[in-house]
Order: C-alpha cells, then structure tokens, then sequence
C-alpha cells in the first residue's frame, strides 16, 4: 500500500530565504505525486503535481518539486519565500492510472512560517 | 462553476446522535473522497468512490458510512456518533485521481 513521509513538521524560515520540504513515499506501483497547500480555515489546493515526463515540476507562485525515483522522493523548494507563503504544505500520492487501488493518499504536512 | 460544495459549515452532534454531511460536485468528476483533518495528523481518508454505484474503504472507515447513488452526490453518514469524531471533514473530487479538488470543509464538534 502507499504511504507519504513528511519528516517535517514545522519549518521556520526568514522572508527571502530559500526552503526545502521534504517528501519520502512509498509504492510498489508506479506513481502520481502531488503537493497541495492550505491556507487557514481553508481548504486545500492543488500547488503542483507529477503525473509523467519531466521530473521538476512548477508552480506558478515560484514553488518547485523534483521527482526522484531512486530514492522515492518529492522534495517542494522555493528559492526565496514571502511572508505570504506561510501556510501548511501537503504531500500526496496515488498510484498511477491502471493501479490496483487508485487512492488519493496525503502526509501529516509541514507548517512553513515565515518571519520577517 | 460551485466545484465542491460542503455542507454544514458547522455542526455540533450529542454523543449517539447521528448525521450526513453532505458533498455534491458539479464538475462531473468520477472520482470523491472523504478525509478527516486533526491536528498533525494530516488527511486520513475515510471512503472513496471511482464511480457511480461504487464505493471502497480508505485508512480510517470504522464508524462511518457512505453511498453514491449518483456522480455529484456523495454523503457520509456518521450513525453513533462519537467525541473521536470531532474533526474537520473534507470531501473532495477528481477525474481519475490527477487532480483533486477540495470543499471547504464541515467542521464538527461531538460532545
């Protein structure tokens, strides 16, 4: 069955500082990987996703993902976060179209706040 | 477009009682979903559909209950209600699972 790790579960980080999440998942499938963001007393949306082809992956809000296969990873970075990125960030996993289960599952998320 | 549409916004069930959250989407999506939300503990999913028709457990089913009779609705129905079901519900939708899209969210109080 798959499953997401998301080791962190706050990272403080200073307005115009570069950040790194983390996410380890595991599968005896092949994968989609997304990372969503919720805002408070909100719900989630979609940030950015790996379905296939090209392993970085983009946001349009300057966020980036790399799939590595080998070591079953999703890391989100950002080069230089604004005090507006401050929110909780999500990984999820699912198992590639034609899995046995096609479940949509998340992580515990990691709380970025950001400080002036 | 709605997308995903939740409701109650709120609710504060007795002990025993029991409820349906309701979830209705219009972007004509096969896939739903229901999650539970507690602190650090991120989304646990409850039950899920692929379907009309079909629906299937996800990680934490025991006192719940689902049906999709059609492709927008999608209630969950709590029977006996109980305090480890205080949390914030989610229900979402998808066109196979590559994107989901999220409501926002019934919270729920058991005392």
């Amino acid at each position: 069955a798959q499953s997401v790790t998301q080791l962190d579960s706050q990272v403080p980080v200073f307005e115009e500082a570069p950040v790194e999440l983390r996410c380890n998942y595991s599968s005896s499938v092949s994968v989609y990987l997304f990372w969503y963001v919720q805002y408070p007393n909100q719900g989630l949306q979609l940030l950015l996703k790996y379905l296939s082809g090209s392993t970085l992956v983009e946001s349009i809000n300057g966020f980036e993902a790399e799939f590595n296969k080998s070591q079953t990873s999703f890391h989100l970075r950002k080069p230089s976060v604004h005090i507006s990125d401050t929110a909780e960030y999500f990984c999820a996993v699912s198992e590639g179209y034609g899995g046995a289960t096609n479940k949509l599952i998340f992580g515990t998320g990691t709380l970025l706040a950001v400080q002036p | 477009n709605a997308g995903v549409t939740q409701t109650p916004k709120f609710r504060i069930l007795k002990i025993g009682q029991s409820m349906t959250l309701q979830c209705t989407q219009d972007m004509n999506h096969n896939y739903m979903y229901w999650y539970r939300q507690d602190p650090g503990m991120g989304l646990k999913l409850i039950y899920y559909s692929v379907g009309a028709g079909i629906t299937d457990k996800g990680e934490v089913p025991n006192g719940y209950n689902v049906s999709r009779s059609t492709t927008e609705d999608f209630p969950l129905r709590l029977e006996l209600a109980a305090p480890s079901q205080t949390s914030v519900y989610f229900c979402a939708s998808s066109y196979q699972v590559t994107e989901a899209f999220f409501g926002q969210g019934t919270r729920l109080t058991v005392v």
